[in-house]
């Protein structure tokens, strides 16, 4: 059974940088799946980020390409986001997700991180 | 604004069977099956419950079931349980290559 985990710093500054891992448990990263990012504004509904095969593969959301880097590290089991210039709309939960088949939806999810951006 | 349309809230008794619907266009639902369905409880990640249009996830009871007509998907719960109260959110591809989702229904057990 496939585990995440989600960790990083709880509060960013504006137009800096935003940076998640996400531990991976249960699963060698470079066996297979899709692994990716979804994203929860307090009291809002979902987005997609962005969702990478284990092969390199990657699929953006348009609205935030300009912005993210998702990579793998294998040596450590784990996946990583990058969010650039964010602003206080950035504010939200992080999720990492994956799934055995595809990218166009999850089964597995992280518990999610909430990442405050501070004006 | 999101790109599915879901009502905000719908209610029902235990027992009853419900219906949550989600529209698109012809560049997403319409055109696709890869509309998927997620279940959020306060505080908890989502649970995926719904994918391919109709498919239940593993472990998904069979008590929910997915569909799709035309440009409009739906969920629905049969046998409402107290334990069925949560939010829901559909999801699908589009034609320009990225998934959009839904605002959400809150499904609320009389």
């Amino acid at each position: 059974q496939v585990q995440l985990q989600e960790s990083g710093p709880g509060l960013v500054k504006s137009s800096e940088t935003l940076s998640l891992t996400c531990a991976v448990s249960g699963y060698s990263i470079n066996s297979g799946f899709y692994w990716g990012w979804m994203r929860q504004p307090p009291g809002k509904g979902l987005e997609w980020i962005a969702t990478m095969y284990h092969t390199g593969s990657t699929y953006y959301n348009p609205s935030l390409k300009s912005r993210v880097t998702i990579s793998v590290d294998t040596s450590k089991n784990q996946f990583s986001l990058q969010l650039s210039s964010v602003t206080t709309a950035d504010t939200a939960v992080y999720y990492c997700t994956s799934d055995r088949n595809n990218w166009y939806w999850a089964y597995f999810w992280g518990q999610g991180t909430l990442v405050t951006v501070s004006s | 604004q999101s790109a599915l349309t879901q009502p905000a809230s719908v209610s029902g008794s235990p027992g009853q069977s419900i219906a949550i619907s989600c529209t698109g266009t012809s560049n997403d639902i319409g055109g696709y099956n890869y509309v998927s369905w997620y279940q959020q409880h306060p505080g908890k990640a989502p649970k995926l419950m719904i994918y391919e249009s109709s498919y239940r996830a593993s472990g998904v009871s069979n008590r929910f079931s997915g569909s799709k007509s035309g440009n409009t998907a739906s969920l629905t719960i049969s046998g409402l349980q107290a334990e069925d109260e949560a939010d829901y959110y559909c999801s699908s591809y589009t034609n320009s290559g990225t998934l959009v989702f839904g605002a959400g229904t809150k499904v609320t057990v009389l």
